[in-house]
């Protein structure tokens, strides 16, 4: 069955950097748009960015554009989530989810179990 | 970007009473690309509906999703024990998706 698998997170200093990985498997990897959506501590979810399935194309949230970058090794079945610059309320849990097709539009199912980015000094 | 509300804030219900979340767009969401997702604690969310109205796999039959433009509903006919969660709206009609605030559907 699908799964993604999350990891990478951690407390982390303002300013500083952070790389997020998103371990995919039991679908072809390479045929789907990923996304990445966060949710800060008691708070509603926010997408953050989504990468189509070649990586030739992604886009983001405005309250990250410019830090962060998303990436993909299909050959690895990963996805990524450089984040730098980072901000206190950056703080969150960080879901990877897998798209309902190859581009950046669409549902997102299903979601990983998260990982958890603690922005403090 | 278009902003979605959802109300109500909270929702206090017994099991077996019918339940119903709405969601407000801002501006229309085009095809009707509008999906629900429910989230308990400590869980990632979970795909509901997507389309509006079309239910992903494995999901009851108690649970139905309606709208277009900027007005949806999700509807819960039957409330089970395991239906207590939060509830969001999300559209995909445009690149910079966005979500709901959430209802909490709470036990009465």
């Amino acid at each position: 069955q699908v799964q993604l698998v999350e990891s990478g997170g951690g407390v982390v200093q303002p300013g500083r950097s952070l790389r997020l990985s998103c371990a995919a498997s039991g679908f072809m990897f390479s045929s789907y748009g990923m996304h990445w959506v966060r949710q800060a501590p008691g708070k509603g979810l926010e997408w953050v960015a989504v990468i189509i399935y070649d990586g030739s194309n992604k886009y983001y949230a405005d309250s990250v554009k410019g830090r962060f970058t998303i990436s993909r090794d299909n050959s690895n079945y990963t996805l990524y989530l450089q984040m730098s610059s980072l901000r206190p309320e950056d703080t969150a849990v960080y879901y990877c989810a897998k798209g309902n097709s190859g581009y950046h539009l669409g549902w997102f199912d299903p979601w990983g179990q998260g990982t958890l980015v603690t922005v403090s000094s | 970007e278009i902003v979605l509300t959802q109300s109500p804030g909270t929702l206090s219900l017994s099991p077996g009473e019918r339940a119903i979340f709405s969601c407000r767009a801002s501006q229309s969401v085009s095809t009707s690309y509008l999906a629900w997702y429910q989230q308990k604690p400590g869980q990632a969310p979970r795909l509901l509906i997507y389309g509006a109205s079309n239910r992903a796999t494995g999901i009851p039959d108690r649970f139905s999703g309606s709208g277009s433009g900027t007005d949806f509903t999700l509807t819960i006919s039957r409330l089970e024990p395991e239906d207590f969660a939060v509830y969001y709206c999300q559209q995909y009609g445009s690149s910079r998706m966005t979500f709901g605030q959430g209802t909490r559907l709470e036990i009465k």
